[in-house]
């Protein structure tokens, strides 16, 4: 258990839609980066917050928007979803900035039908 | 942006053999950190490298970072079963991630 929590773990929603992901990072640990991993792909960084505030952007798209909240927990929001916005999104928590170990949650797989 | 390339994308390994996968910058890092995502699973930390010229071992695994800081390889001897997985390289400050090296064994 790498104590990185991620709901749901099963998304299935139709195109059109817009889905919330929850992620809930290791106790004390200010930094939440996001990634997307489709099929045999590997993992795109879409954005990092640090305390708070956001630190990183990757290629995330504008449908796609993300924050953190004070008590530290994470929520990525997907609008208007296409079917190949189907993947496997990652949360990961570390107490730094890239120098500090990062720990992954178990992800949540959305399927766009 | 960092760019970040693995290679080999993909790699077969007859059960005891050695095998290296590469990770190679564009820019000067200030350190690489390497992960290992078994099938089906999420990735999980190794190792991480920071000085010029650094090697560490985990047992058959041995990890180096280049004099330049621009690349680093992982190398594994008598390759087993157990080391099936994609191996990705993490980079900056963000963490990105090289495409990783997918180990598949030959038993």
């Amino acid at each position: 258990d790498s104590g990185v929590t991620q709901t749901p773990k099963h998304l299935i929603t139709a195109t059109g839609q817009r889905v919330t992901l929850r992620c809930s990072p290791r106790s004390g640990d200010l930094s939440v980066y996001w990634y997307q991993q489709s099929l045999d792909q590997g993992l795109q960084f879409l954005i990092q917050y640090y305390n708070g505030e956001e630190r990183a952007k990757g290629n995330i798209l504008e449908r796609f928007s993300a924050q953190q909240f004070p008590d530290l927990h994470s929520e990525l929001n997907l609008s208007s979803l296409e079917l190949g916005d189907s993947a496997l999104y990652f949360c990961a928590s570390s107490g730094g900035t890239g120098r500090s170990e990062a720990f992954f949650g178990q992800g949540t797989r959305l399927t766009v039908v | 942006g960092q760019q970040v390339m693995q290679i080999p994308q993909y790699q077969h390994v007859q059960e005891g053999e050695d095998f290296t996968t590469y990770c190679n910058s564009s820019t000067t890092l200030s350190n690489i950190q390497w992960y290992k995502q078994r099938p089906g699973g999420h990735p999980v930390f190794l190792i991480q490298l920071v000085k010029s010229g650094e090697v560490k071992k985990q047992k058959r695994l041995t990890f180096q970072f280049g004099e330049a800081k621009k690349n680093s390889s992982l190398h594994i001897t008598a390759t087993q079963t157990t080391d099936v997985g994609t191996y990705f390289c993490g980079v900056d400050y963000k963490l990105s991630f090289g495409a990783g090296t997918t180990v598949t064994v030959r038993a």
